[in-house]
């Protein structure tokens, strides 16, 4: 298994552009996470999605969106990206409730 | 006040030392997990833990749930322990959203 993979490793964005960030997990999850980490910060959870088709907002949602549209993939998408927004982003996948998360290994964007 | 506080936040320490990083945190939880994060960024899952003690080779974690305090301990430290140790909880409910203290970083010379 590849575990949870995350696309592109690294992105540079201008002020106003927007990107999607690409989540994939070939372990049968339902549970996955999107999650930002800002320098000093406690990870913060954006979106979360317990199964296909449903999806929650966190802690921190302004300024993102997600789908779930199968069970491997958890698409995070920013529109109008601000430099508020620069941070490193991290997926993760749950296989059930009262288990471990496992994370992918996360993208660093940085909105210029 | 942060939900999670972790002690310290930075630790340096010489290779061979025996090392406890500590996680209090002042809401009701139904788990606590320790992360490791290294240099680079890749976050990976150390222990999760409801009660009591639990070992996985140099890594011992412990946690009581009456204080509200759960704390790692390294033995035998060596540089490749070096990394950023992170503490989470998870409250209740179906999500099992989890709240993260700030992260320990660790330091560990030869």
């Amino acid at each position: 298994n590849a575990g949870v993979t995350q696309t592109p490793k690294f992105r540079i964005l201008k002020i106003g552009q927007s990107m999607t960030l690409q989540c994939t997990q070939d372990m049968n999850h339902n549970y996955m996470y999107w999650y930002r980490q800002d320098p000093g910060m406690g990870l913060k959870l954006i979106y979360y999605s317990v199964g296909a088709g449903i999806t929650d907002k966190g802690e921190v949602p302004n300024g993102y969106n997600v789908s779930r549209s199968t069970t491997e993939d958890f698409p995070l998408r920013l529109e109008l990206a601000a430099p508020s927004q620069t941070s490193v982003y991290f997926c993760a996948s749950r296989p059930r409730a009262g288990r471990e998360q496992y994370f992918g290994p996360g993208t660093r964007l940085t909105v210029t | 006040k942060n939900e999670v506080e972790q002690s310290p936040q930075n630790l340096t320490a010489q290779e061979g030392e025996f090392i406890t990083i500590n996680c209090s945190y002042s809401v009701g939880i139904s788990a606590l997990h320790w992360l490791q994060q290294h240099p680079g960024g890749g976050i990976v899952s150390l222990f999760m833990l409801s009660s009591g003690k639990k070992k996985h080779g140099r890594l011992i974690a412990t946690i009581n749930i009456q204080e509200k305090h759960s704390s790692l301990h390294i033995t035998a430290s060596h540089p490749r322990d070096s990394a950023v140790y992170i503490c989470a909880v998870r409250g209740g409910g179906a999500t099992n959203k989890l709240i993260f203290g700030t992260g320990t970083l660790l330091a560990v010379q030869p």
